[in-house]
């Protein structure tokens, strides 16, 4: 199953609304997570089950979505959000990781 | 603390092989799978397998099935990836991370990252 993240790179300012949309190739129910990943540390989980907050996640991410498409929303974005997202679909084997996006500041 | 502790990072010349190891602590090692997972330098991230510590059942991406091979003692919480045969291409930041394999959720912890460079 491929996901298509979009866009790969957007530029943004503190406190706007940032959406991110995965596309996978086949529907994969809601069997879907985000990850948050900064330069040198190793990937976070954000989001699972397409919709989920992890514990201890800021409430301004949110997650939506099922089937084939789905977006992760940052509501009001924040210095320390500035960082490259990646979604993956756990529906089957192969696991597979979208290509990612990167937030950059404007 | 709840953690995957890897092993610390490598140098090696083509050819050679190279064992990475992901110790598990403050939990029960066996509910969770371990993955490992890829990333070459200034790209994404690549699933490159996973096995049960319980029985020791694995997956492998195709991308990856017959170039690594993934083991685990659990006795000592320990996971491990192969990587054989080394290549420049191989260079690379290797993470392990736990997933409960219930499907819908994510891979929740994961460890700090094993730095291969192969040169």
């Amino acid at each position: 199953i491929q996901l298509t993240q979009s866009p790969s790179f957007l530029s943004a300012s503190v406190g706007d609304r940032v959406t991110i949309t995965c596309r996978a190739s086949q529907g994969i129910s809601s069997y879907l997570a985000w990850y948050q990943q900064k330069p040198g540390k190793a990937p976070k989980l954000l989001i699972y089950a397409a919709s989920t907050l992890q514990s201890g996640v800021p409430s301004r991410f949110s997650g939506s979505g099922s089937g084939t498409e789905f977006t992760l929303t940052i509501s009001s974005l924040q210095p320390e959000d500035f960082a490259t997202y990646y979604c993956q679909q756990l529906n089957s084997y192969p696991l597979t990781f979208g290509g990612g996006s990167k937030v950059e500041i404007k | 603390e709840v953690q995957l502790v890897q092993s610390g990072a490598e140098v090696k010349k083509p050819g050679e092989s190279l064992r990475i190891s992901c110790k598990g602590s403050a939990y029960n090692f066996n509910n969770y799978w371990i993955d490992w997972v890829r990333q070459m330098p200034g790209k994404g991230l690549e699933w490159m397998g996973i096995i049960n510590p319980g029985d020791s059942e694995t997956r492998y991406s195709p991308s990856f099935q017959g170039q690594v091979t993934i083991s685990v003692d659990k006795s000592i919480s320990t996971a491990y990836l192969q990587l054989s045969s080394l290549k420049a291409s191989d260079t690379a930041m290797y993470y392990c991370a736990r997933w409960l394999p219930t499907g819908h959720d994510g891979f929740d912890i994961w460890g700090q990252g094993t730095m291969v460079t192969v040169s």
